[in-house]
Order: C-alpha cells, then structure tokens, then sequence
C-alpha cells in the first residue's frame, strides 16, 4: 500500500484562488517531499520539509507537516493557469532498510483561466 | 549541465523481447532510482542504487534487472517484455547517501508499450 495518499483526488479552482492539497502517510519519516508533473513530463521538485520542520515557504508555495498526525498539506496561493498539473507528495520513511521515496498517487490540480 | 537523460523516448515491444532503458546523470550523484508510473497512478519503485556497483529491489523488481558500473550510467533490463509492463518508466537520481534521501532529479521519461 501507498505511504502516502493526498486528497483530493482531483481538484478544480479558478485563477487567483488558492489550492490547498493535502497528504497522509503511515510510519515515521525522515522527510517528505512534493513534486509536481506536467502532463507526460517527468517530475519537478517543489518542496522538502524535514521531520523536526513545521512549516516551509518557497514563492508562492506553503508546505505544512504535522507529525503528530502524520500529515502534510501543500498550499499554493494565488493560481495560474500554468499551476495545472498533478501534485505528489513523496515520503522517506525512516529506518525501513530500503532506501527509497514512496510515492502517493496524487492530487491532479486544474485551474480554470 | 544536462540532468538526467533518458533513452529511448518511446519504445514499442512484442511480448517476450528484452530491451534496455538508458538512463544518465551529469551530475556526480550516487543516488539513482527506476520508477514506473501507470496512468493516474502514483509512481511505483522498481530498482535503486547507492553507488557504483550497489544495486537493490524496489516495490516491483519482478521481470526487470539493473546494474550499474559507473556513477553515471543506470540502465533498466526487460528480461522478456509482458503486456503487464506497459507503462511510462521514469529514472531519478539524488546527491549522497546520508541518512536522508535529499531532492530527486527526474529524467524526462520512457513511454513503452508492450503489445
């Protein structure tokens, strides 16, 4: 099973507003990271917060950990049309012996110009 | 620098013929993985590797096999391709390995699809 999952699934905003996508995840983790995609692109990555981190900026980007709940949340402020794309958080799950991110399987984000 | 670089782009296969997927990085990092991603999924990891002559399994190493003999250069073996392994195949690679998996770098990806 996925360490992560974000929700939603799928989401639908207009220009300007803001997206708020979020991700839960299972064991203790060293780290988490966000990614984007671009339909049939590879992978870009946004953010990484580290477990002893609460919260992290970049631009317009807003990443928020709990680990008391295992949870993350990605906010971006003020959409553009460009921002359309799928959203995936990644985990590096501490002490498993493999040394490897675990993906979710993402929140597909679509901003309506 | 270029990245990470992955060959071909777009590869059609019979069921049972192998192939090679080429995967490159520029960037001295001793980290490099295999993920493969079917459609509206997540990705899934096949192999990694922690250094030159350092390989091990991901979630889905069945039918595929990897070496890696120098820093850069991590190719990903179909032994005899299956429907089942259609998919768009992705190679990442990262600096280190600390304690902490840091920032991956994505190639742009292989679509291969398996009739």
């Amino acid at each position: 099973s996925q360490q992560g999952e974000e929700d939603p699934q799928a989401l639908s905003i207009q220009e300007g507003e803001n997206a708020t996508m979020n991700c839960s995840y299972k064991t203790s983790i060293n780290n988490l990271q966000w990614y984007r995609q671009n339909s049939g692109r590879g992978l870009v990555h946004l953010i990484l917060i580290r477990s002893n981190e609460r919260e992290k900026h970049s631009g317009r980007l807003r990443v928020t950990l709990d680990t008391s709940k295992k949870s993350s949340s990605l906010l971006i402020t003020a959409s553009r049309a460009a921002d359309t794309a799928s959203y995936f958080c990644a985990t590096d799950a501490y002490n498993t012996g493999r040394r490897a991110l675990t993906f979710g399987s993402g929140t597909r984000l679509q901003v309506q110009p | 620098n270029a990245g990470v670089t992955q060959t071909p782009k777009f590869q059609v296969l019979k069921t049972g013929q192998s192939m090679t997927l080429q995967c490159a990085q520029d960037m001295n990092h001793e980290y490099m993985s295999w993920y493969r991603q079917d459609p509206g999924m997540g990705l899934r990891l096949i192999h990694y590797s922690v250094g030159a002559g350092i390989t091990d399994q991901g979630e889905v190493p069945n039918g595929y096999n990897v070496s890696r003999s120098t820093t850069e250069d991590f190719p990903l073996r179909l032994l005899s391709a299956a429907p089942s392994q259609t998919s768009v195949y992705f190679c990442a690679s990262s600096y280190g390995t600390g304690p902490q998996l840091e920032t991956q770098y994505f190639g742009p990806g292989t679509r291969l699809l398996v009739l």
